[in-house]
């Protein structure tokens, strides 16, 4: 079975401190894509950043990059100069490749809970 | 302007009830979806329309039923709600299989 796990429930960070959060998958695909998403309490789901499998170049994104290791199917994701606004629920999520039943279809772990503080 | 909608964003209503939640996107996408987020936060996939044909269908109770009229609206119709089908559910949609996902503001439906 493929799946995404996410193993910090909660976090807090210091506004303008970095805060990283973790997430691993388990899949035996070598061609799938990775995905960050944010919902902060109005509930909104917002993409913060995307991974292609096959690029090695880890992707940014403003204050938002990640760690990328395809070895240790590892996806992790690192906030720089935390703000406020960033206070939110955060989802790692993976797409398979794209054959069978999987077709599109967003894996999601269970989310890790971020509180900035001022 | 919005680029993908749902309406209405709050539901509430009794056990047995049929009830339908509107999803319109704007941004010319070929395929769209629905999740349900339970009370714990997880979010499963329960439909998938790619061009106006099903391709994913998660083992969800035959009481949800997805209609497509265009490419770019996806409705979801549920009948004789049970009090567990209380959650928040989310469109969303991409351009094809696989590209990024663009979600909806998530309507929350309770079930009294």
């Amino acid at each position: 079975a493929q799946t995404v796990t996410q193993s910090q429930p909660e976090m807090s960070v210091q506004e303008a401190e970095t805060v990283t959060l973790s997430c691993t998958y388990d899949t035996s695909e070598n061609n799938y894509y990775l995905f960050w998403y944010k919902q902060p309490p109005s509930r909104q789901m917002i993409l913060v950043i995307r991974q292609e499998a096959y690029k090695q170049q880890n992707a940014t994104e403003n204050r938002f990059s990640v760690n990328f290791q395809k070895a240790a199917k590892s996806f992790s994701l690192k906030i720089s100069d935390s703000q406020l606004g960033d206070t939110a629920m955060y989802f790692c999520a993976f797409t398979p490749p794209n054959y069978g039943g999987s077709q599109g279809n967003l894996i999601f772990g269970k989310g890790t809970k971020l509180s900035v503080k001022p | 302007d919005t680029a993908v909608s749902q309406t209405p964003k709050y539901l509430v209503t009794q056990m047995g009830n049929d009830k339908s939640i509107k999803c319109e996107q704007n941004l010319g996408h070929d395929t769209m979806y629905w999740y349900k987020q339970d009370s714990k936060k997880f979010l499963k996939i329960m439909f998938s329309y790619n061009n106006k044909e099903l391709i994913i269908n998660e083992t969800v109770p035959n009481r949800f039923s997805p209609k497509s009229p265009d490419k770019a609206h996806l409705n979801l119709h549920i009948n004789s709600l049970e009090l567990g089908d209380s959650a928040v559910y989310f469109c969303a949609s991409s351009l094809g299989l696989r590209d990024t996902q663009y979600f909806g503001p998530g309507t929350r439906l309770t079930v009294l």
